[in-house]
């Protein structure tokens, strides 16, 4: 079955750049996702489409894909942002949706 | 404001079902598609299926093939994830999340979460 494979854990101090990788063999074919979760609160979308950003989403966030592998960019990095961090593709014939593993994205 | 509100916790014995609803509000239902996702705790996100609201059409992850079923009443807006014969290892947070024209099919509305718990 179809895997993103994403790093675990992030560590950044306030105010630099956080980068969260995901890698898929779909991925340039499919578009990526970015959801940020807090405990015990919904996902929220903070990418689509690899790098387009819905309003009310910061624009410290971005997204951005080259090959196998998408990147979600946290620039000056707010305690606030501390989360888990989970993107979502399809496989390559876009009927079966899948998430990464999740990053623990910690602050400093 | 667009909204998705699910039914309330439910406690189930295993091998029933059950059934969880997703009321949607401020938005066009018809034009959007829902998808079903949960959360076992402390655990990744896991997809389960989704609808196309308007043509009714599901897919669904081969892992829940057999046992899951979303549908949708428009007349209520409301979509529905039945998942049965239900085991221990089903407890999970189970969330509902719509995708819209507007932002170019993006899952950017999500409902509260359902807590599902299966236990004897």
């Amino acid at each position: 079955s179809y895997e993103l494979t994403q790093p675990p854990s992030v560590s950044v101090s306030p105010g630099q750049t956080a980068r969260i990788t995901c890698s898929g063999d779909a991925l340039p074919k499919q578009y990526a996702y970015w959801y940020q979760q807090k405990p015990g609160q919904a996902p929220v979308l903070v990418i689509y489409k690899d790098s387009e950003r819905p309003s009310g989403i910061p624009e410290r966030f971005s997204g951005s894909s080259s090959g196998t592998t998408v990147t979600l960019t946290i620039s000056g990095v707010q305690a606030e942002d501390e989360a888990d961090y989970y993107c979502q593709s399809a496989d390559s014939s876009g009927t079966t949706w899948v998430f990464g593993g999740g990053t623990k994205l910690t602050v400093l | 404001q667009m909204q998705l509100v699910q039914s309330g916790p439910e406690v189930k014995k295993p091998g029933t079902s059950v059934k969880v609803s997703c009321k949607a509000s401020g938005f066009t239902f018809t034009s959007s598609a829902v998808q079903w996702v949960r959360q076992a705790r402390g655990q990744r996100l896991e997809w389960i299926g989704w609808i196309v609201v308007g043509s009714g059409n599901t897919n669904y992850a081969q892992k829940f093939q057999e046992r899951v079923t979303i549908t949708r009443d428009m007349s209520t807006s409301t979509a529905y994830m039945e998942l049965s014969s239900l085991r221990s290892e089903d407890t999970a947070v189970y969330y509902c999340a719509a995708a819209r024209v507007a932002v170019k099919w993006a899952f950017d509305i999500w409902g509260q979460g359902t807590m599902v718990t299966v236990s004897s």
